[in-house]
């Protein structure tokens, strides 16, 4: 399979826990972001990466979400002290120019 | 004023019909325009891009833009039952570093 993945694919976690998200990106793409969609609506742009390179994290919805791509291959989203807003899928896509092609998502659920 | 407004439907055509999808959007100086497909429970999947005024056609799919307007739409011709899902619009807006800006998305009903 030569897509975006995602894992996990679905969380269930308490609030106040923290999360961590994988996107493994399309291998030759060097472009990788973060969207969140809630039910009913258009995902939502998060951050992006360049490579390793974070080069827009003002989108990110709180301090305690943060994005990391350490060798410019996979990126992690971590969310700290999660609440019960932050339910929503979280998804990863990838690019080389500009069309970008989504993983299938992560879904999270905050009790 | 959203940056990207789509009428969140149901848009309900019978099969066989062509079914019209609008989108508008704010920022003038957005340079391309992607349509989107989504079914329920699953991600984006891409339908087609289009960046130049006018019609770009792909199979049943055709993209219009009309950059004066601000307006973006996609025709579906002989609409079948699986082309049922969410429909969204997403532009790139100006040096925005190709991050995507999405409407609401559309749904649409394809009934036998």
């Amino acid at each position: 399979d030569t897509g975006v993945s995602q894992n996990p694919r679905h969380k269930i976690t308490k609030r106040g826990q923290n999360v961590t998200f994988r996107c493994d990106p399309i291998s030759e793409h060097n472009r990788l972001y973060w969207y969140r969609q809630t039910l009913g609506q258009g995902p939502e742009f998060l951050t992006y990466f360049q490579n390793e390179a974070q080069l827009e994290k003002s989108r990110l919805l709180s301090d305690r979400f943060s994005a990391e791509r350490p060798k410019g291959s996979f990126s992690t989203l971590e969310i700290q002290r999660t609440e019960q807003g932050d339910s929503a899928m979280y998804l990863c896509a990838s690019t080389e120019q500009e069309t970008q092609y989504f993983g299938p998502g992560t879904r999270l659920l905050v009790l | 004023q959203k940056e990207v407004e789509q009428n969140s439907g149901p848009l309900s055509v019978p099969e066989g019909a062509i079914a019209s999808l609008n989108c508008t959007y704010s920022d003038r100086g957005s340079q391309s325009f992607f349509w989107y497909r989504q079914y329920s429970g699953k991600s984006p999947e891409l339908i087609m891009f289009i960046y130049s005024n006018g019609d770009k056609e792909d199979g049943r799919f055709t993209a219009q833009l009309n950059k004066a307007s601000q307006y973006v739409s996609l025709l579906i011709r002989d609409s079948q039952p699986s082309d049922s899902a969410t429909y969204l619009c997403a532009v790139n807006p100006r040096g925005a570093g190709n991050m995507l800006t999405f409407g609401g998305g559309t749904r649409l009903m394809v009934k036998p």
